[in-house]
C-alpha cells in the first residue's frame, strides 16, 4: 500500500519563476492538504482540496493555487516566486476532512 | 497569541527515564487533536490521536484538558530512537485544517 508521494523531492528557481509540486494521495483517501515548512517552524496550513474544491485557505497569497484530479492527486502552484517561498512543501492526504492526515516526503523548494 | 503553543525544549532525557510536555491551543472549538513526530529534515509522521479521556500507546501516553485548553505527551522508558521533535496539532473546524505548534525538541542520551 503506497502512502502519500510527492514530486520532484528538489527543486531550485530563482526570483519571478512559476513551479508545480504534485502530490498523490495515500490509497483510499480522497482529501489533500498543503503546508509549507520553514526551517525551524511547524509546517502552516496553505489550502485543502477536496471532491475537486478548494475547500479551505491559510493566510496565504493568491500566488499559491491548486488544483485536485478526479484520482485525488494534487497540485500546488507558485506564481512569481521570492525568496522567503525557500521551504518544505509538504502535502497531507486524508480520509476525511476531519480525520489525521497523513504526509508526504515534501519537496525542498530553494529559490535563488 | 499563536493558535497552538510548545516549550521548544530541548528536553534532555537520560535513556530509560520519563519525559513529558504540554502544548497550549487557543481555539476552544477545535475538534480533533494529534501528536506528530518530526526527524530531522523528514516529513511530520502521526504518532497518535488524543482522546477526551486520554489514551495510551506502548510508552507513550496523552491526555486532553479542554478545560485549561492543553494536551500533554509522556515518554515513558525513553529510547535513543524517540529523540525527535513532537508537534502538537490540532484541528480548527471539522474540515480537518491542521494547525501545528512549533514542535518541541526532544533528545534522548545514553
Amino acid at each position: 500500500d503506497a502512502g502519500v508521494t510527492q514530486s520532484p523531492t528538489h527543486l531550485i528557481k530563482t526570483r519571478g519563476q512559476q513551479v508545480t509540486l504534485r502530490c498523490s494521495p495515500k490509497s483510499g483517501h480522497d482529501t489533500v492538504s498543503w503546508y509549507q515548512q520553514a526551517l525551524g517552524q511547524g509546517p502552516q496550513f496553505i489550502f485543502q482540496y477536496y471532491e475537486e474544491e478548494e475547500r479551505q485557505r491559510g493566510n496565504f497569497p493568491d500566488r499559491f493555487s491548486g488544483h485536485q484530479f478526479p484520482n485525488y492527486s494534487s497540485e500546488l502552484n507558485v506564481n512569481a516566486l521570492l525568496l522567503g517561498d525557500s521551504a518544505l512543501y509538504l502535502c497531507a492526504s486524508s480520509v476525511d476532512r476531519g480525520q489525521a492526515q497523513y504526509f508526504g516526503p515534501g519537496t525542498r523548494l530553494l529559490v535563488l | 497569541r499563536k493558535e497552538v503553543e510548545q516549550d521548544p525544549g530541548p528536553f534532555n532525557v537520560p535513556e530509560g527515564a520519563t519525559v513529558a510536555f504540554n502544548c497550549t491551543y487557543s481555539n476552544s472549538a477545535s475538534q480533533s487533536f494529534f501528536w506528530y513526530r518530526q526527524d530531522c529534515r523528514k516529513e511530520p509522521k502521526l504518532l497518535m490521536s488524543v482522546y477526551s479521556s486520554g489514551n495510551e500507546d506502548g510508552r507513550f501516553t496523552a491526555q486532553l484538558n479542554r478545560a485549561s485548553q492543553y494536551i500533554s505527551l509522556l515518554i515513558r522508558d525513553s529510547k535513543l530512537s524517540d529523540s525527535a521533535t513532537y508537534l502538537c496539532v490540532v484541528t480548527g473546524d471539522s474540515w480537518g485544517k491542521l494547525q501545528f505548534g512549533a514542535g518541541t525538541q526532544v533528545v534522548v542520551t545514553p
